[in-house]
């Protein structure tokens, strides 16, 4: 069965703290794998892996991927309190005639200030 | 651009009642997909389309929900009857050829089963 698990699923921290945030999966056929962050309202992309071990950077945020160990992690460095956010994890995998993405049930991120 | 537009914002119904969900996909989008999200579930994918075709419909949870692609620029999501435990927030998103850059959600409609 596809599946995509997120750890923790909440966090607490202060101003200026680096979190990382977890996501593992087990996908048919994986293709990608993508982060969201949630606020009040939909989800909005920040980042789409697709190679093993290549970084990719946003500010103060950046993600990698292990496909041979099935998972990513996202850091954020010097946490803001606008970081307080769902961040989902989604997977895309292919089945035969169809893609499809699956998401995890997120990390709901609290920034304190 | 506008975005994916969703209507409407919140919904709140009686049980037993249909209820019927719309979406606006992004013009040019080729995929459109409807999603609910729930607290114990996180987010789920109902169908999605294809050029206006439904290609995997094996998320929705029963025969009370059907969805609808007429044309490019709308879809409709409907539940009926409805029950209690649909109420959730449900996202429509829409993505170009491949999700190269990721889907689009709209922002949502909320709706509450009474």
């Amino acid at each position: 069965e596809d599946k995509v698990v997120q750890s923790p699923l909440s966090l607490v921290v202060h101003e200026g703290d680096t979190v990382t945030l977890n996501c593992s999966y087990e996908v048919t056929n994986f293709r990608s794998l993508l982060w969201y962050k949630q606020e009040k309202k939909a989800p909005t992309f920040l980042f789409m892996l697709t190679s093993s071990g290549i970084e990719k950077k946003s500010g103060r945020l950046s993600s990698i991927l292990d496909k041979k160990e099935l998972f990513s992690i996202l850091n954020i460095t010097a946490t803001q309190t606008g970081d307080s956010a769902i961040y989902l994890c989604a997977v895309e995998g292919y089945r035969t005639g169809a893609n499809n993405l699956f998401f995890g049930t997120g990390t709901r991120l609290t920034v304190i200030p | 651009d506008a975005g994916v537009i969703q209507s409407p914002r919140h919904e709140v119904t009686e049980m037993g009642q249909e209820v019927t969900l719309r979406c606006k996909p992004i013009s040019g989008h080729d995929y459109l997909f409807w999603y609910r999200q729930t607290m114990m579930r996180g987010l789920e994918l109902l169908i999605y389309f294809n050029n206006n075709v439904p290609i995997d419909d094996s998320g929705m949870p029963e025969d009370r929900f059907s969805a609808k692609m007429p044309n490019a620029s709308f879809s409709t999501l409907k539940i009926q009857p409805s029950e209690p435990r649909d109420s959730a927030v449900y996202f429509c998103a829409s993505s170009p050829q491949r999700i190269d850059y990721g889907y689009t959600f709209g922002s949502g409609t909320r709706l509450t089963v009474v």
